[in-house]
């Protein structure tokens, strides 16, 4: 099985702030990644698809990039509703998908 | 709109069997390939298992393959989990999920039903 290891589990930063998650896959996946939020007591949301599409919707500073098997999710411009836990999924081997950690994000 | 009911979750002892719902609208469900994904508490997600859009071909996690047994029944556009030998780690919010505009990524979630496992 792929295994998505993800970075940092746990971020603290300011509003206003450049934030940057990776994601490193245990093989190449092509753009095979998405990227998720979670909000506590609530279901997934899918931010980001094909490791850089912007979901219908989602705000402009979410971004991702990346290919192989390093991977990166931004937000440019950290807001206060952006306290959340993000995740990482890889789907090369559907529809067997695995997700990184997660990265649990706060604000200073 | 999509949308998706899951139930069934409750306390249940180690060793016993328990089976999930989920009731789907608003897509043609026999066109689109479904999945579980579970989440134990305070920690992260954890794809179970899935079945293809005619209810034929289920996969499943490692963790869970040959006791849980994933099903459709297209007459009654919802989605099953049979889950047999419960075990403790078992214990997860069960979240019914599926890709509609992509079968690639997950756009629609239930809200997930919580399965306790303990004595």
């Amino acid at each position: 099985d792929i295994q998505m290891t993800q970075s940092p589990s746990f971020l603290s930063a300011s509003v206003g702030d450049r934030v940057t998650i990776t994601c490193q896959a245990s093989q190449d996946i092509n753009n095979y990644v998405n990227w998720y939020q979670q909000k506590p007591g609530k279901a997934p949301k899918v931010l980001i698809y094909d490791a850089f599409n912007l979901e219908t919707g989602v705000p402009s500073r979410y971004s991702g990039s990346g290919s192989g098997t390093h991977f990166t999710f931004t937000i440019s411009s950290l807001q206060p509703e952006d306290i959340a836990t993000y995740y990482c999924q890889q789907y090369d081997e559907l529809p067997r998908v695995t997700f990184g950690g997660g990265t649990k994000v706060d604000i200073k | 709109e999509v949308q998706l009911v899951e139930s069934g979750g409750r306390l249940i002892q180690p060793g016993g069997s328990l089976r999930l719902s989920c009731a789907a609208s608003g897509f043609t469900f026999k066109n689109y390939a479904m999945h579980w994904v579970r989440q134990a508490p305070g920690k992260g997600l954890e794809w179970v298992s899935a079945i293809s859009g005619n209810g034929a071909n289920p996969d499943y996690a490692d963790s869970v393959n040959g006791r849980f047994t994933v099903s459709k029944d297209i007459s009654q556009n919802t989605l099953f989990l049979q889950m047999n030998t419960l075990r403790a780690e078992d214990t997860a919010v069960y979240f019914c999920v599926m890709g509609y505009n992509s079968g690639t990524y997950f756009d629609s979630w239930g809200q997930g039903t919580l399965v306790l496992v303990s004595s």
